[in-house]
């Protein structure tokens, strides 16, 4: 009964390659998010879609590209990835845009 | 200036003190607060949300907000080993659309 899942919890890929990163929340929650966590730990929003829209598109390369095709889910595709890519990468939901965020386990993402 | 600043640390207190964190802010129109709790290799963890001035408490966690001042505060009481962690000052921006967190406080609890 896990409330936000992501998969898969750890991907490791060469330069240039394409990926995917995929998110679920059986909360009910209206809204969710996809953060960057870098090597230093800073946490910094990606996106955010509320209810299957784009609210937030923070300055992030077009080789990233979201996908909510449900409110409960929110994919993440990386096209042509870099090294600078390699971070972990956090779900999360909330009900709505003004309210607690809660966090899925992460993928952490390694580009050789 | 960093939109959400916190001391790195580490903090390091003896088990059973009072660990205080800070965070300061630079939006003067942010309306929520929050403090979550992240362990090494997992996820952030919301230990506490704020979003009137004054103080508020959870068991051994009070945490105290002054909108005039642009301040957040976390304070841990009789503090455990197992309160060793990043704690990460989050702060609802934008109209409250997007949480901005700090760079977070190491926390260190010692036997």
């Amino acid at each position: 009964d896990t409330a936000v899942s992501q998969t898969p919890k750890y991907l490791v890929t060469q330069m240039g390659n394409d990926k995917s990163i995929k998110c679920e929340q059986n909360l009910g929650h209206d809204t969710m998010y996809w953060y960057k966590q870098d090597s230093k730990k800073f946490l910094k929003i990606m996106f955010s879609y509320n209810n299957k829209e784009l609210i937030i598109n923070e300055t992030v390369p077009n080789r990233f590209s979201p996908k909510s095709p449900d409110k409960a889910h929110l994919n993440l595709h990386i096209n042509s990835l870099e090294l600078g890519d390699s971070a972990v990468y956090f779900c999360a939901s909330s009900q709505d845009s003004i309210y607690t965020q809660y966090f899925g386990p992460g993928t952490r993402l390694t580009v050789l | 200036q960093k939109e959400v600043e916190q001391n790195s640390g580490p903090l390091s207190v003896p088990e059973g003190a009072i660990a205080s964190l800070n965070c300061t802010y630079s939006d003067r129109g942010s309306q929520s607060f929050f403090w979550y709790r992240q362990y090494s290799g997992k996820s952030p963890e919301l230990i506490m949300s704020i979003y009137s001035n004054g103080d508020k408490e959870d068991g051994r966690f009070t945490a105290q907000l002054n909108k005039a001042s642009q301040y957040v505060s976390l304070l841990i009481r009789d503090s455990q080993p197992s309160d060793s962690a990043t704690y990460l000052c989050a702060v609802g921006t934008g109209g409250g659309n997007k949480l901005t967190f700090g760079t977070g406080t190491q926390l260190k609890v010692e036997l």
